[in-house]
C-alpha cells in the first residue's frame, strides 16, 4: 500500500541556512510522482517542486531542490539559504498511475532571524 | 485568473443537517479531488475523479459524497454530518498525471 512518511514534526533553521527536510515513501507501482507543498499560516497550499519516478536527474525549483534516491525510496526537500517566508509547514505527497494521492504528516519549519 | 474556488470558507453546523461544499475551476482540468486536514494526519484524500461521471474513493470516504456531473464541478455533500467530520477542507485539480495539484482556498468546517 502507498505510505508517507515525514519523520521530522519541527524543524528549526537559521536564516541564510540551507535546511533538509526528510520524506520516504513505499509503493510497489514503478511509475509514480512526488511533490512537495509548501502551508503557510495562511492556509493556502503552495505547489514547491515534483520528480517523477522515472526522472534521472534531481528536480529543482529556483531555492528548491530534491534529493531523490529510488532505491532507498526517499525524496527529501532542500531548501537553500533559508528566508523568514519560508517559515511553514512542508508536505510530501506521493500520486501512483491513477488517481490516489497521499500526504505525509508534514513537518513545520520555522526559520529563525 | 485561473483558479480553483470552494465555498463557503467558513461553515458551523449541528449533527445530522445535510450540507454541501462547492468547488468550482475554471482550467479545463481532468482531476479533480476532495481531502480533509486535520493536526498532526497531514491531508487524507477523500474522493477523487478522473473525469465526468467517474469518482472513486480515497482513503477516508465514510461519511461523505460527490458528484461530478460537469467538468468543472465537484461538490463534497455530507448527508448527515457528525463531530468527527470537523476538519479543514481543501478541494484540488490538476491537470495531466505529473501536473501540481491547485487548490481551493480550503473550507473550514464545524459540526456541533
Amino acid at each position: 500500500a502507498q505510505k508517507i512518511t515525514q519523520t521530522q514534526p519541527g524543524m528549526f533553521v537559521q536564516e541564510k541556512e540551507a535546511v533538509t527536510l526528510d520524506c520516504t515513501y513505499d509503493t510497489s507501482d514503478q511509475s509514480y510522482g512526488l511533490f512537495w507543498y509548501k502551508q503557510p499560516s495562511s492556509g493556502e497550499m503552495i505547489f514547491l517542486i515534483y520528480q517523477g519516478s522515472y526522472d534521472e536527474q534531481n528536480a529543482t525549483e529556483g531555492r528548491y531542490s530534491l534529493n531523490f534516491q529510488k532505491a532507498r525510496k526517499s525524496a527529501n526537500l532542500v531548501i537553500s539559504a533559508s528566508q523568514l517566508g519560508d517559515s511553514a509547514m512542508y508536505f510530501c505527497a506521493m500520486r501512483e498511475g491513477g488517481g490516489k494521492l497521499i500526504f505525509g504528516q508534514g513537518t513545520e519549519l520555522s526559520v529563525k532571524p | 485568473e485561473a483558479q480553483v474556488t470552494q465555498n463557503p470558507r467558513y461553515l458551523i453546523t449541528v449533527t445530522g443537517k445535510k450540507l454541501t461544499v462547492t468547488c468550482s475551476q475554471n482550467m479545463n482540468h481532468e482531476y479533480m479531488s476532495w481531502y480533509r486536514q486535520d493536526p498532526g494526519l497531514g491531508l487524507r484524500q477523500i474522493y477523487y475523479s478522473m473525469n465526468v461521471e467517474v469518482t472513486d474513493k480515497g482513503d477516508v470516504p465514510e461519511g461523505y459524497k460527490v458528484s461530478r456531473k460537469e467538468k468543472r464541478n465537484f461538490p463534497l455533500i455530507l448527508e448527515s454530518p457528525s463531530p468527527n467530520q470537523t476538519s479543514l477542507y481543501f478541494c484540488a485539480s490538476s491537470g495531466y498525471y505529473n501536473s501540481p495539484l491547485h487548490f481551493g482556498n480550503g473550507t473550514r468546517l464545524t459540526v456541533t
